[in-house]
């Protein structure tokens, strides 16, 4: 079933600006990772952030965690036209693989 | 490296008929490798647990008699959706992580299945 929500669930945004997508959790996490899906595509793996991590940067990637708020934030900063796709958190659960997918945001970056 | 790759890409099959989905792990060996579903601009549901040598776990709700799922190497999981409906078209994704317990999945391209 799915725990995790995202917001929004579609966002646009002119290309050079910053774009952040939200994600809400119900369940104790061990991990929690971000995923981009372009149109009809994979999924290209983003980012993991622990459980006992608050922020963490990739790049043009800054994703935080807040474990007593269930949240978790994804920030693309100076976006491009090529970011946009769908974005999804996921989440895992100690000693379990099983990933647990929000409902994803849509990403519009307008050149 | 962690290249997943999916065969078919897209397939149109008629109800009743079987439809057989390859992933393969392409640079690395896969000890677990999940099967999800995709609907059209939703998210993925998973579908099914394969480890290599042993029966898939299967998720409530999906019918293990319908979507079979063998993985007979550490390369290669197969799912085959048995007398398709067209109800059973979707979007199918499988993901394989490198070590048993790697919080990170590696996901195939995906196949596109339309039963009409």
């Amino acid at each position: 079933s799915q725990q995790g929500e995202e917001d929004p669930q579609a966002l646009s945004i002119q290309e050079g600006e910053n774009a952040t997508m939200n994600c809400s959790y119900k369940t104790s996490i061990n991990n929690l990772q971000w995923y981009r899906q372009n149109s009809g595509r994979g999924l290209v793996h983003l980012i993991l952030i622990r459980s006992n991590e608050r922020e963490k940067h990739s790049g043009r990637l800054r994703v935080t965690l807040d474990t007593s708020k269930k949240s978790s934030s994804l920030l693309i900063t100076a976006s491009r036209a090529a970011d946009t796709a769908s974005y999804f958190c996921a989440t895992d659960a100690e000693g379990n693989e099983k990933l647990t997918f929000g409902t994803g945001t849509r990403l519009t970056i307008i050149p | 490296g962690a290249v997943v790759s999916q065969h078919p890409s897209r397939v149109i099959c008629k109800s009743g008929t079987s439809v057989k989905i390859e992933c393969r792990s392409l640079d690395f060996q896969a000890t677990t490798m999940f099967w999800y579903r995709q609907f059209p601009k939703k998210s993925l549901m998973l579908m099914a647990t394969s480890n290599e040598g042993s029966k898939a776990t299967y998720e409530q709700g999906v019918e293990k008699d319908k979507f079979l799922i063998n993985h007979a190497s550490l390369t290669l999981s197969t799912l085959t959706v048995t007398s398709a409906h067209p109800e059973d078209s979707s979007f199918y994704i499988c993901s394989a992580t490198r070590t048993s317990g790697s919080q990170t999945q590696y996901f195939g391209p995906g196949t596109r299945l339309l039963v009409l």
